[in-house]
């Protein structure tokens, strides 16, 4: 199984809701990744979790929160989020954090901030 | 500064054609070199990857790269496209800085339409 599974495709939620995307893989990665991409532009990394520890944040504001509950999945907290928070979420997996594999995506969640 | 540089935004080509996606990366310690692909409203998928060894690389759906020190590119190209190779392509590079500090970084894209 090569498959990144991420919940739910498509978010829509105000600017005071509190919501969670979700990600899940089972191919035995030690590294997941949590990535922002706008139409047209190459994806921003936002958070490497490596063996299950926050290995990297690339000064994500503090509205934006993840957490690795197992080596399978990862979430993303959201909570106040602004418009321009609106894009492509993907989630990705690698078999080990060190930037030097390939990483497999998932088809990502499409959050709309209104 | 570390960057990575798609010469070309668009590339319109004909259905058959052979093409060729430029990609090159600033002097540094590289490290590893990939291709991925984006299909419309997709995640990205990789098309293949220079790790070391032979500098011609070859990927899935009949694509290939060659990996050039000298010039500091990683080219990707396919001797003929399909309708279905319409996509975003991106090259994204690991590079490794003085202080063996590593950093993923991803080119603009280059936007692919094949045509019939």
């Amino acid at each position: 199984d090569t498959e990144v599974t991420q919940t739910p495709k498509h978010l829509v939620m105000g600017m005071t809701n509190k919501k969670s995307l979700k990600c899940e893989q089972h191919m035995g990665h030690r590294a997941m990744y949590w990535y922002k991409q706008k139409a047209k532009k190459p994806p921003e990394l936002m958070f490497v979790y490596s063996y299950e520890k926050l290995s990297i944040n690339e000064s994500v504001p503090s509205r934006f929160s993840p957490e690795c509950p197992n080596s399978s999945l990862l979430n993303l907290h959201l909570h106040a989020l602004q418009p321009e928070d609106s894009a492509l979420y993907l989630c990705a997996s690698s078999r080990i954090g060190n930037l030097g594999d390939e990483q497999y995506f998932g088809p990502g969640t499409r959050l709309t901030v209104t | 500064a570390q960057s990575v540089t798609q010469l070309d935004s668009q590339v319109p080509v004909f259905e058959e054609a052979p093409v060729e996606l430029r990609c090159n990366y600033s002097s540094s310690v590289s490290v590893y070199l990939f291709w991925y692909v984006q299909y419309p409203n997709q995640g990205l998928q990789l098309l293949l990857k220079y790790l070391s060894g032979s500098t011609l690389v070859k990927g899935i759906n009949g694509f290939e790269a060659e990996f050039n020190k000298s010039q500091t590119s990683f080219h990707l190209r396919k001797p003929s496209v399909h309708i279905s190779d319409t996509a975003e392509y991106f090259c994204a590079v690991t590079l490794q800085d003085a202080g063996n500090n590593r950093k993923l970084i991803w080119g603009l894209g280059t936007s692919l339409a094949v045509n019939p």
